[in-house]
């Protein structure tokens, strides 16, 4: 039973670039969540998705970032001109849709600016 | 006053030991309550969940919420070294299923 897939685990991008990042929920879950955890700072909501939906993006910055969870594939978090305070472990959770809603976290993408 | 606080430790308790981590929130239309673990290096693993006022015991873990109190507990019996780690609180604040994590107590199990 596969649990939440992330890829790549480590992503080095130069200033000005693109960074994709890629979530494949557990088998069953159709709900999918974004978190950030700065270097010595705790976990922070990004944004939480549905299929082809997002229902709360409160977390995500105003500028650069965006996300995704289309029909077919995985969920993808895309930050364009990359700043090196981007830098960052950025988790995906995924949840049933019954019971609380209890969230499995991914292996996270490390995120390295440089 | 952050939505979710716990005391940073670091907590040293001896192997064999009860470890007792605590944490407070602050809205009180929280629903959902939530212990992870986290390896130096790694993602959150899920360990409890508790939603109803009382104790909630799983293997040597137990949860405790009260909701009055706005106080959610994690003990840890029988400590072993493989404890420690740090342990994140996490509480679904408004059901909105966007967690807020209080910034984690470190614990560690002297052997």
């Amino acid at each position: 039973n596969a649990g939440v897939m992330q890829n790549p685990r480590h992503l080095v991008r130069r200033r000005g670039q693109e960074a994709r990042l890629r979530c494949s929920p557990m088998k069953g879950h159709s709900h999918v969540y974004w978190y950030r955890q700065l270097p010595e700072e705790g976990l922070k909501f990004m944004v939480y998705l549905q299929k082809e939906n997002i229902i709360d993006e409160s977390g995500m910055p105003k500028e650069r970032f965006s996300a995704e969870f289309p029909k077919e594939g995985p969920s993808i978090l895309r930050i364009q001109q990359v700043v090196r305070g981007d830098s960052a472990a950025y988790f995906c959770a995924s949840s049933p849709q019954r019971g609380v809603w209890e969230q499995y976290f991914g292996p996270g993408t490390r995120l390295t600016v440089t | 006053q952050k939505e979710v606080e716990q005391n940073s430790g670091p907590l040293s308790v001896p192997e064999g030991a009860i470890a007792s981590l605590n944490c407070t929130y602050s809205d009180r239309g929280s629903q959902s309550f939530f212990w992870y673990r986290q390896y130096s290096g790694k993602s959150p693993e899920l360990i409890m969940f508790i939603y109803s006022n009382g104790d909630k015991e799983d293997g040597r873990f137990t949860a405790q919420l009260n909701k009055a109190s706005q106080y959610v507990s994690l003990l840890i019996r029988d400590s072993q070294p493989s404890d420690s780690a740090t342990y994140l609180c996490a509480v679904d604040i408004q059901g909105a299923q966007k967690l807020v994590f209080g910034q984690g107590t470190r614990l560690t199990i002297n052997p």
